[in-house]
């Protein structure tokens, strides 16, 4: 099975501060690949899919880039909202693995 | 408005049974694939299923397979995880989540609001 490894597991950073989280695929995944953000006691949103399409409603601060086996989320100018765990999946095939996630704070 | 309600957690003993269902509405249920993402206790998501929008295609986690059995009710907008010989590391929220298309492989695009599953003596 692909594996997913999501890097900094953690991160903490100024409000205003361009925030870049990157996702590794063990395998290639064309562009298969989604992220997902979770607030703090809330439930997952989708933010980005097909590795770069911003969901609909989705502020464009946040975009996405990559395909194959490396894919980065940025955040361009960091906002307190953006506190949250972060984390990448595939779909190309199953299983549909999500990355572990980053927890982004503010510093 | 796409809605998602999940229902059926609870406390049940190890090697016991549950079943969970999802309610959907706000879209053509029948034409959407449909995915179960469980999250433990202060850890991340872990996927667990997912069903094609017919019901024709089903996917499980190795960490399930043979335990869990994902189906629906297109008549009623009801997607459901009967989960046998649970254990405790199943213990975690449930949430059901729609896909973006008719196939399981897509992103979750709405998901529920969860519901507990504990799995304790």
């Amino acid at each position: 099975d692909i594996q997913m490894t999501q890097s900094p597991s953690s991160l903490s950073a100024s409000v205003g501060d361009r925030v870049t989280i990157t996702c590794r695929a063990s395998q290639g995944i064309t562009n298969y690949l989604a992220w997902y953000q979770q607030k703090p006691g809330k439930v997952p949103k989708l933010l980005i899919y097909a590795a770069s399409t911003l969901q609909s409603g989705v502020p464009s601060r946040f975009s996405g880039s990559g395909s194959g086996t490396d894919f980065t989320l940025t955040i361009s100018s960091l906002q307190p909202e953006d506190v949250a765990a972060y984390y990448c999946q595939k779909y190309n095939s199953a299983p549909y693995t999500f990355g572990q996630g980053t927890k982004l704070e503010i510093k | 408005e796409v809605q998602l309600l999940e229902s059926g957690g609870g406390v049940v003993q190890p090697g016991g049974s549950l079943r969970l269902s999802c309610a959907a509405s706000g879209f053509t249920f029948s034409k959407y694939g449909m995915t179960w993402v469980r999250q433990a206790p202060g850890k991340g998501l872990e996927w667990v299923s997912a069903m094609s929008g017919g019901g024709d295609n089903t996917y499980y986690a190795d960490s399930v397979k043979g335990r869990f059995t994902i189906s629906r009710d297109n008549s009623k907008n009801t997607l459901y995880l009967q989960m046998n010989s649970l254990r405790a590391e199943d213990t975690a929220v449930y949430y059901c989540a729609k896909t973006g298309s008719s196939i399981a492989a897509s992103r979750l695009n709405y998901w529920g609001q969860g519901t507990l599953v504990t799995v304790s003596s």
